[in-house]
């Protein structure tokens, strides 16, 4: 049962424009939301998240926008640089009596930004 | 400062072979430890994780088992691989207050011959 889901395997995008990757979840008590970044052979590395009690907030070039009421979220990348390929991870966390929770994730979107 | 370090980098081992993976966290108490596999074209599966010494949690049934000897110290082992066993593995931690989920380690590349 693939809680969270990404269903676009993979992104390509013109350097400059926006790069747009989309995340939904099924499991409504999920309440935080991250987004991380893995570049081949390396560790994901912590990108941006998000309260459920927000519906976007932004960090310089990226934006998370979140959709409770449709269990959507969306990571807004501009402008898109080439150093931004790589694969983007959804992950979301339900926190379980005050203590922090497992991350589920996503099975990632390739980004590719070309020049 | 917090650092993770997870080794060896890649891996070739066997069919029938058994597998210890080592996963050490710095500059922190008592975190949350957890082992992620990266199966190919397949996304982040949880496989095990533990909140202290001795208490561990297995998500999946699964060929591997883990433990945790002391309080940043995280193994995944197996007495004997399988090929579905290969993967991308990856330790990570985490703490109670962090709004940044996980911090992952640089991973172990496990090919199963």
């Amino acid at each position: 049962d693939q809680q969270v889901k990404q269903n676009s395997p993979s992104l390509s995008v013109q350097e400059g424009r926006i790069s747009i990757l989309n995340c939904d979840y099924t499991n409504s008590m999920f309440d935080y939301f991250l987004w991380y970044k893995k570049y081949p052979a390396e560790g994901p590395t912590f990108l941006i998240s998000i309260s459920s009690i927000k519906d976007k907030n932004e960090d310089g070039r990226f934006t998370v926008f979140l959709n409770k009421s449709a269990k959507h979220l969306s990571l807004h990348i501009v402008p898109s640089q080439p150093g931004d390929s790589a694969v983007y991870f959804c992950a979301a966390s339900a926190r379980e009596g005050g203590t922090a929770s497992k991350l589920t994730f996503g099975t990632g979107t390739r980004l590719q930004v070309t020049l | 400062s917090q650092t993770i370090h997870q080794w060896p980098a890649t891996l070739v081992q066997p069919v029938g072979s058994p597998l210890s993976l080592e996963c050490t966290v710095e500059g922190t108490s008592n975190p949350n430890l957890y082992w992620y596999r990266q199966a190919a074209g397949r996304g982040l599966q949880l496989l095990f994780y533990s909140v202290g010494i001795g208490q561990i949690s297995s998500e999946v049934p699964q060929n591997l088992s883990a433990s945790r000897p002391q309080d940043r110290q995280f193994i995944l082992s197996s007495k004997k691989l399988l090929l579905s066993d290969s993967g991308f593995y990856l330790c990570a931690w985490s703490v109670l207050t962090s709004n940044y989920g996980y911090t992952f380690g640089s991973g172990t590349r496990l090919t199963v011959v």
